[in-house]
């Protein structure tokens, strides 16, 4: 069973600008959890979605949204980018819930805002 | 204020020793989960636990859900368990300002094993 892809893997933007990022999830997997990690403030809850509802929402700024598709593939966005957006971006599965099942992560996109 | 306190942050040991990395929490908890992270950001999930004990080969996680208070145990530690080792909670109630059914995590146990 192939793992928790995203794409892309490395992204270098300016600010002011917008990227999008893309995850597809396990086979069979409901739930896409989306992370932001800096060395500043660690590992960051952005939001989950379930069954293309969004189920839970971290403590970001409105420039930060996400999706997901009827196929479980989920996309977050980030508008009018910062420098201080620069941050490794991780993805990650879970056949329900993701706060009491095993999460599957993604590799990350890491995205320097110059 | 965080709702997750790892320690130490940082640990240095010989191959072959006991390590125990500390986790702390101060709202009540569905679950809590111990993630393993590689250099270059890869992240592995270990345990998923609620209650008691689980085991998964040299890796040991137990919880104490009175005290609050999670272990992550690696018996004969080996350079390749050089990682950051990060403990993450899921709230069960709105606490303290906490959101139900996120994460939230701790800062990260960075382990170095020497050969």
């Amino acid at each position: 069973k192939a793992g928790v892809t995203q794409t892309p893997r490395y992204l270098i933007k300016t600010r002011g600008q917008q990227v999008t990022l893309s995850c597809s999830p396990i086979s069979g997997h409901r739930s896409v959890s989306w992370y932001q990690q800096t060395p500043g403030q660690g590992l960051q809850f952005l939001f989950e979605y379930f069954s293309e509802t969004q189920r839970n929402k971290g403590n970001f700024p409105g420039r930060f949204s996400g999706r997901q598709f009827s196929n479980s593939r989920s996309e977050m966005n980030v508008s009018t980018l910062e420098l201080g957006d620069s941050a490794l971006y991780l993805c990650a599965s879970s056949l329900l819930l993701a706060s009491v099942n095993e999460q599957f992560f993604g590799p990350g996109t890491r995205l320097t805002v110059l | 204020k965080n709702e997750v306190e790892q320690s130490p942050q940082n640990l240095t040991a010989q191959e072959g020793e006991f390590i125990t990395i500390n986790c702390s929490y101060s709202v009540g908890i569905s679950a809590l989960h111990w993630l393993q992270q590689h250099p270059g950001g890869g992240i592995v999930s270990l345990f998923m636990l609620s209650s008691g004990k689980k085991k998964h080969g040299r890796l040991i996680a137990t919880i104490n859900i009175q005290e609050k208070h999670s272990s992550l145990h690696i018996t004969a530690s080996h350079p390749r368990d050089s990682a950051v080792y990060i403990c993450a909670v899921c709230p069960t109630s709105a606490d303290r300002g906490s959101t139900l059914g996120r994460l939230y995590f701790g800062r990260g146990t960075q382990l170095t094993v020497w050969p």
